[in-house]
């Protein structure tokens, strides 16, 4: 089956820096890769997503790559702020019925 | 849209009771899904269901576990007998399948303290 690797698990950034978390995944054949986060104590929430057919999406400060060569995608979080302080999780599907197959999760930590 | 819900949201029992855990899934969607997240080893799927026919039980981690879907908008997990290392946060999800569709939408969770 599908196998996520995220890293790092944590990460320290300061107010208006960036983070990057990369995921690297093992069947080819996956095709949709979301991402999630997870604030303390609630639930994971969809942040940004990307289909195999698209290198790249943007949304404000957060954006997806993805190398389908290379078998990984990050994410990029530009000007961060201490609300997005959170647990970020990678995901990985390869469509059909197959299900989404999380990352340990990333914890994102930005000082004011 | 009032989201995926899931009662209780907090429950504490003790070791060798019955937990039962609910989820009602958002209208329209197809599929549903029940997590566990724990700290030591983040979140697994333990059932999927698609049109109310379980498809992926592969991560129940065992007999005591069960779930059903006996209609479109109604889902329950149980866990008979419950054991301490059954404490965790168990997440429901619902998506509405359909050719590339696949966002999974969380309810809020159910917090099990099993003593």
């Amino acid at each position: 089956g599908e196998n996520v690797e995220q890293h790092p698990s944590t990460l320290s950034v300061q107010e208006g820096d960036s983070a990057v978390i990369k995921c690297t995944y093992s069947d080819s054949a996956s095709n949709y890769f979301p991402w999630y986060k997870q604030e303390l104590g609630k639930r994971p929430q969809l942040i940004i997503d990307i289909r195999s057919n698209v290198g790249e999406k943007k949304d404000q400060r957060i954006a997806v790559t993805l190398n389908k060569t290379a078998k990984h995608f990050s994410l990029h979080i530009t000007e961060t702020q201490p609300e997005d302080s959170a647990v970020y999780f990678c995901a990985a599907s390869m469509g059909g019925y197959s299900t989404l197959t999380f990352g340990k999760g990333t914890m994102l930590l930005v000082s004011p | 849209d009032a989201g995926v819900i899931q009662s209780p949201r907090h429950e504490v029992t003790e070791m060798g009771q019955e937990v039962t855990l609910r989820c009602k899934p958002i209208s329209g969607h197809n599929s549903l899904f029940w997590y566990r997240q724990t700290m030591m080893r983040g979140l697994e799927l333990l059932i999927y269901f698609n049109n109310n026919v379980p498809i992926d039980d592969s991560g129940m981690p065992e007999d005591r576990f069960s779930a059903k879907m006996p209609n479109a908008s109604f889902s329950t997990l149980k866990i008979q007998p419950s054991e301490p290392r059954d404490s965790a946060v168990y997440f429901c999800a619902s998506s509405f399948r359909l050719a590339d569709q696949e966002t999974q939408y969380f309810g809020p969770g159910t917090r099990l303290l099993v003593l």
